[in-house]
């Protein structure tokens, strides 16, 4: 089972930040929080992972509230092509399930122009 | 980043046959793949985990006699769906896994996915 909850649907402006939250009230102390997407027809794509700080890559931000129960992603300049489903996915560093990712049902982002 | 491949991209058989899709992993050994599908609107569901050598590690629920997984060498990995039905018409993504990249946190690498379907 998901051991995350998100929206199912949200809707950004184009050029506007976007900001997708999670929650994951149940993480455990080893467990990252990892976020992929899912453009239509392909693959997910990896976008940024953290355990306790917020983080920064290219591609987005991830504030991790201080309790670790919920985190956001923030892609500061949302594009068309940003639209996908977003999946927030908790994952144990190490020790049993630490290699599987358990997919959730994401948020489907639209992108307005 | 690192590069995952799937072969075919898309495929279309008859009720009955069997069909194989290649998962390679393009400049990296992966020790670890694993094999998802996707119905239409749903989310990823995990089917299978191979380990290069080894027997693969199946879901509850998925049939290890009808999907067959081979992972001969550390950049191949082959999911053989056998006496395909319609029902098993859906989207099938391979991932790659390796322990090795000490540079980066992000150790498992998708393919592009395989769209399957059964007439």
């Amino acid at each position: 089972d998901a051991k995350t909850t998100q929206p199912p649907s949200m809707d950004c402006a184009e050029g506007r930040a976007a900001n997708l939250p999670c929650n994951h009230s149940t993480i455990s102390g080893n467990e990252y929080v990892y976020w992929y997407r899912q453009i239509h027809s392909q693959g997910p794509q990896y976008i940024i992972h953290g355990l306790k700080n917020n983080e920064t890559n290219e591609m987005a931000s991830l504030i991790i509230t201080e309790d670790r129960k919920s985190s956001t992603l923030i892609l500061p300049h949302a594009t068309l092509r940003d639209t996908a489903v977003y999946y927030c996915i908790v994952r144990p560093t190490w020790g049993a399930g630490s290699y599987q990712l358990t997919f959730g049902k994401g948020t489907k982002l639209s992108v307005i122009p | 980043g690192a590069v995952v491949s799937q072969h075919p991209s898309r495929v279309i058989c008859k009720s009955g046959t069997s069909v194989k899709i290649e998962c390679r992993s393009l400049d990296f050994q992966a020790t670890t793949m694993f094999w998802y599908r996707q119905f239409p609107k749903q989310s990823l569901m995990l089917m299978a985990t191979s380990n290069e050598g080894s027997k693969a590690t199946y879901e509850q629920g998925v049939e290890k006699d009808k999907f067959l997984i081979n992972h001969a060498s550390l950049t191949l990995s082959t999911l053989t769906v056998t006496s395909a039905h319609p029902e098993d018409s859906s989207f099938y993504i391979c991932s790659a896994f390796t322990s090795g990249r000490t540079s980066s946190y992000n150790e498992q690498f998708f393919g592009p996915g395989t769209r399957l379907t059964v007439l």
